[in-house]
């Protein structure tokens, strides 16, 4: 079992660059979180799909902020532009249902210039 | 108040000792329970689950108090590969899930 698979594992951009983080869950699981952790604010959820419909991106935090899940297989977490406050580790989760065990992906470390 | 309350510690433990971790949670909602351990630089990891009853797993003990909303972890004779951060984790209320900020845990020989 492959697990949760993410892209890139480090990112460097500057400042005004989109950037684009990828997601592929495990075979089966219905359900994708995104979540983003910074040593001030802890693991805060960004948006979550079940069978590939968001179902609450209240903690997206802005506009800036897009995701999509096309199909059971791929998501993105689009940040258009990116700032420097944006700097933090991405995670990608997927469980069987919203409420089940989280797996997690390795995580993408994002740093904004 | 907060929706999870977690003591960011760090606590810092002998190894053989017995520490425990509280957490509280404010949504009365909240069906399901879980703990898991994030090491440095690394993802979180399921440790186990939280059982109405109680549960353990080997040197780990998760324990759920409805009535007074909070979850504990005990760890009896800690080893330094415990060493590391454990998040309480609430799931329930129109399918929310949250994460607590973590409590670190540094076992010492």
């Amino acid at each position: 079992d492959a697990g949760v698979i993410q892209s890139p594992r480090h990112e460097v951009t500057e400042m005004g660059q989109e950037v684009t983080l990828r997601c592929k869950p495990i075979s089966g699981h219905n359900s994708l979180f995104w979540y983003r952790q910074t040593m001030m604010r802890g693991l805060e959820l960004l948006i979550y799909f079940n069978n590939n419909v968001p179902i609450d991106d209240s903690g997206m935090p802005e506009d800036r902020f897009s995701a999509k899940m096309p199909n059971a297989s791929f998501s993105t977490l689009k940040i258009q532009p990116s700032e420097p406050r944006d700097s933090a580790v991405y995670f990608c989760a997927s469980s069987p249902g919203p409420q089940g065990t989280q797996y997690f992906g390795p995580g993408t470390r994002l740093l904004v210039l | 108040r907060k929706e999870v309350e977690q003591d960011p510690g760090p606590f810092n433990v002998p190894e053989g000792a017995t520490v425990a971790f509280n957490c509280t949670y404010s949504n009365s909602a909240s069906q399901s329970f879980f703990w898991y351990r994030q090491d440095c630089r690394k993802e979180p990891k399921l440790l186990m689950s939280v059982y109405s009853s109680g549960n353990e797993d080997g040197r780990f003990t998760a324990q759920l108090n409805r009535a007074s909303q909070y979850i504990s972890l005990l760890i009896r004779d800690s080893k330094l590969s415990d060493s590391a951060t454990y998040l309480c984790v609430f799931a329930g209320g129109y399918q929310k899930v949250t994460f607590g900020t973590g409590t670190k845990l540094q076992v010492i020989p």
